[in-house]
């Protein structure tokens, strides 16, 4: 199972947008990267997944290098309620979260 | 709401006691997952059904632990003789397994907070 790294927090303001970067150095051909969020005393969220290239929905985007050994999560103009600690997993049904990015957005 | 539920939200307990949680998951998912979390941590994989086969189990899960998945449908768990170290959240998730080479999303609950007094 590939293992990632992250950074543990980040700060940001309101309407700023916010880059946390994964690196997942061992990621195995069929990996897909999944990355999820989650608020205090809630389960995780799923954000978005993606495999290669980009990827984006309404609430994010993923972008993913040629090499896949890292991906970078993007959350346009952040708010207040984006405060949370965002996983990055890799790998398929059996994943390993780490200790996650804790994003704190600042008005 | 069609997502997956568990029950209680919250227990408290005393040391020794035998505590059951129970999972509902997403009506067509066919694997379902307990992990444990405590307070600053990501979620620690336990155990995972296909249907209603255990088929793994991590080392976390002592022996005061067990898992049930009747009928592939809800899940329980039960930790007995409860110690003050087995307090945590536990998240159950569930998901409709992927064909082989294709992403797999689990979708988890709200999770049960317990405490052993």
């Amino acid at each position: 199972l590939a293992k990632t790294t992250q950074p543990i927090s980040m700060d940001s303001y309101e309407g700023q947008e916010v880059n946390i970067t994964c690196s997942h150095n061992n990621i195995a051909t069929n990996d897909y990267i999944t990355w999820y969020q989650q608020f205090p005393s809630q389960g995780p969220r799923f954000i978005i997944q993606g495999y290669k290239t980009k990827v984006t929905n309404e609430v994010a985007s993923l972008f993913i290098p040629a090499d896949r050994k890292s991906s970078t999560l993007s959350l346009p103009r952040v708010s207040l309620s984006d405060t949370a600690v965002y996983y990055c997993l890799v790998g398929g049904f059996k994943t390993i979260f780490g200790a996650g990015t804790r994003l704190f957005v600042k008005a | 709401d069609t997502g997956v539920s568990q029950d209680p939200r919250h227990k408290i307990t005393k040391r020794g006691q035998n505590v059951t949680f129970r999972c509902d998951p997403i009506s067509e998912h066919n694997r379902l997952y307990w992990y444990r979390q405590t307070l600053g941590q990501g979620p620690e994989f336990l155990t995972y059904f296909q249907n209603e086969a255990q088929l793994e189990k991590s080392r976390l899960l002592s022996d005061r632990f067990s898992a049930e998945r009747p009928k592939g449908s809800f899940s329980t768990l039960e930790i007995q003789r409860t110690e003050q170290g087995d307090s945590a959240m536990y998240l159950c998730a569930s998901s409709l397994g992927a064909v082989a080479g294709g992403p797999e999303t689990q979708y988890f609950g709200p999770g049960t907070r317990l405490l052993v007094l």
